[in-house]
């Protein structure tokens, strides 16, 4: 089984500070899937970044980067320049790569709400 | 905009009612999702299907049906609701067969009174 496991349940920041949000994760799969959603108030959920199990490279997309630290199970998201418009639910999840008919289902952790203050 | 469109997206109802709920996709995507998301549980998979009449159960399946009878609609129901099932009702379809990310519809909230 997988889980997901975000600590934070609130995170604040000064608008264009960088902030990290907390990734843990736990898993018996060799390949897998890691991913960061934004949900706003308006509650619709945006895809930001996706790092793969063996990606060699940290992904990165525009302000948003993931510190993945395999060893450590940890899977970051860090932004960068934060903007008012960041402030959101950020969700992490997961997916194992365990064949065909799985599809591309995610698990996903609790949340974290970020806020980022003028 | 990966086109889908969930309906109703708001529903009050009563225990014990049954309730449909509909997500319709217009690229013929494969693969499709129910989640629901709920306060301190993140988002958590109800049913998903890998296509027309091939679903299967996920997490938190329990009070919960399905059906996909063609590649452009996924109905989730709930044949007698409860009110542990007040949640927001979120479909989902992954554009790339058996991976990639998850585009989402808007949600559908519902309430069981």
């Amino acid at each position: 089984a997988q889980k997901i496991t975000q600590t934070q349940p609130g995170m604040f920041v000064q608008e264009k500070e960088a902030v990290t949000l907390d990734c843990t994760y736990d898993t018996s799969d060799q390949s897998y899937g890691l991913f960061w959603y934004k949900q706003p108030s308006s509650g619709e959920m945006i895809f930001l970044i996706y790092q793969g199990s063996y990606d060699e490279q940290n992904a990165t997309e525009g302000r948003y980067s993931l510190n993945f630290q395999k060893a450590r199970k940890s899977a970051n998201l860090v932004i960068s320049a934060s903007q008012l418009g960041d402030s959101a639910m950020y969700f992490c999840a997961m997916r194992a790569l365990v064949g065909e008919t799985s599809g591309s289902r995610l698990t996903f952790g609790e949340g974290t709400q970020l806020t980022v203050n003028p | 905009d990966a086109g889908i469109t969930q309906s109703p997206r708001h529903k009050v109802t009563e225990t014990g009612t049954p309730v449909t709920l509909r997500c319709h996709q217009t690229e013929n995507h494969r693969y499709m999702y129910w989640y629901r998301q709920d306060p301190g549980h993140g988002l958590r998979l109800i049913h998903y299907s890998y296509g027309v009449k091939d679903t299967d159960k996920g997490e938190v399946s329990d009070g919960y049906s399905v059906s996909r009878s063609k590649t452009e609609d996924f109905l989730l129901t709930l044949e007698s609701a409860t009110s542990s099932q007040t949640s927001v009702y979120f479909c989902a379809i992954s554009l790339r067969a058996g991976a990639g990310e998850l585009f989402f519809g808007e949600g559908s909230r519902l309430t069981v009174l």
